[in-house]
């Protein structure tokens, strides 16, 4: 079955960029998609199709994909970006089948 | 504002059955796809069934293909998952999202346990 990998974990101090990357063979073809998560929160859209970012979200989170990984970036980290991401994407099949990268949590220093 | 209301979710032994809800405000429901999507606790997101607008076609996650039945009724603007043979290992906090990702319920849990 496809899959998505990330990094189970990643810190970064306030002020520091945090680059959280997603690989898998499908995403030259197909759209990456990043969610933010907070405990005991749903998950919060913060990049669609690949680098768009939906209003609301503050500007320092941006997307970029290249080959087979795309790669949310988050600049000037803030204490309340403290969370767990994902990404997700769907494969090359030709049916409909979404699947989640097993998630990133993100540690503000 | 846009709303997803989850309800449904519950304790129930291993075989059963359950319908969750999801009610939709805010939005012209029937142009959109719709998807439930669940978490295990302390576990990733897990993509679990998806339907089109008018409620023609359905797509399902592997792990619950002939057991999970996604609907819609555009009438109620309501969403439905009905969840039957139910196994310990479909114990989590269901969402329902849109299937663009930008809107999500609150989630509704799950329990399977005898």
């Amino acid at each position: 079955s496809y899959e998505l990998t990330q990094p189970p974990s990643m810190s970064v101090s306030p002020g520091q960029t945090a680059r959280i990357t997603c690989s898998g063979d499908a995403l030259p073809k197909q759209y990456g998609y990043w969610y933010q998560q907070k405990p005991g929160q749903a998950p919060v859209l913060v990049i669609y199709k690949d680098s768009e970012r939906p209003s609301g979200i503050p500007e320092r989170f941006s997307g970029s994909s290249s080959g087979t990984t795309v790669t949310l970036t988050i600049n000037g980290v803030q204490a309340e970006d403290e969370a767990a991401y994902y990404c997700q994407s769907t494969d090359n099949s030709g049916t409909y089948n979404v699947v989640f990268g097993g998630g990133t949590k993100l540690t503000v220093l | 504002e846009v709303q997803l209301l989850d309800s449904g979710g519950g304790l129930v032994q291993p075989g059963g059955f359950l319908r969750l809800s999801c009610v939709v405000s805010g939005i012209n429901f029937t142009t959109y796809a719709m998807s439930w999507v669940r978490q295990a606790p302390g576990k990733g997101l897990k993509w679990v069934a998806a339907i089109s607008g008018d409620g023609d076609t359905t797509y399902y996650a592997d792990p619950v293909k002939g057991r999970f039945t996604v609907s819609r009724d555009n009438s109620k603007n309501t969403l439905y998952l009905q969840l039957n043979g139910l196994r310990a290992e479909d114990t989590a906090m269901y969402y329902c999202a849109n299937a663009q990702g930008n809107y999500w319920g609150q989630g509704t849990q799950v329990t399977v346990s005898s």
